[in-house]
């Protein structure tokens, strides 16, 4: 397998523009998380879903953030619109807990720009 | 909700002596504590993790300690090489099969030759 895959790698964008971030979790893996990783704030959990059903999402900052999971292979995180201040290293990652396995794997991270 | 403390924010040793992290959490229905490696501009790895029916668990240079009593795990790295580097972070997830995480603020480990 090749692990969890994130697209795009690096994303610059300006302010108010809106923002799309992909994610292919590990096949066969039922968790999916987004984290959001800044030197202030560290690893934030944003949201999961398991079976592609948003499970919580408290940790979404605001309104502006919105994810969807339209089927086991693919998620999206997206920021309309995109303020200078969502600038971070953003993270999926996919788990598997009922086969024994709790350990959450991380793609490659997405890091965005937003000037 | 849960909540991790890490100790500390940066930890510089000497190549070969060890180093020790050390983090508390807030929710005693946590059961389970795993440690991710993070090295510069790459992806948090798995490097050990243990669950709340184990006191302690080593793998080769590295070993987690457990004290459920007052709720605090600690990473052990013996040996300590320049590969060793890197930020460290400490999580821990409340029961169930969700395993969410909740990590703590990391530390940044520098190895000198």
């Amino acid at each position: 397998d090749a692990g969890v895959i994130q697209s795009p790698r690096h994303e610059v964008t300006e302010m108010g523009q809106e923002v799309t971030l992909r994610c292919k979790p590990i096949s066969g893996h039922d968790y999916l998380f987004w984290y959001r990783q800044t030197m202030m704030r560290g690893l934030e959990l944003l949201i999961y879903f398991n079976n592609n059903v948003p499970i919580d999402d408290s940790g979404m900052p605001e309104d502006r953030f919105s994810a969807k999971m339209p089927n086991a292979s693919f998620s999206t995180l997206k920021i309309q619109p995109s303020e200078p201040r969502d600038s971070a290293v953003y993270f999926c990652a996919s788990s598997n807990p009922a086969a024994g396995g709790a350990e959450q794997f991380f793609g490659p991270g997405t890091r965005l720009t937003v000037l | 909700g849960e909540n991790v403390e890490q100790h500390p924010s940066t930890l510089s040793v000497q190549e070969g002596d060890s180093a020790v992290i050390k983090c508390t959490y807030s929710d005693s229905a946590s059961n389970y504590f795993p440690w991710y490696k993070q090295e510069l501009g790459k992806r948090p790895q798995l490097i050990i993790d243990i669950r709340s029916n184990v006191g302690e668990k080593k793998d080769q240079r590295i070993a987690v300690t457990l004290n459920k009593t007052a709720k605090h795990f600690s990473l052990h790295i013996t040996e300590t090489q320049p590969e060793d580097s890197a930020v460290y972070f400490c999580a821990a997830s409340p029961s169930g099969s969700a395993r969410q995480l909740t990590f703590g603020s990391g530390t940044q480990l520098t190895v000198l030759p």
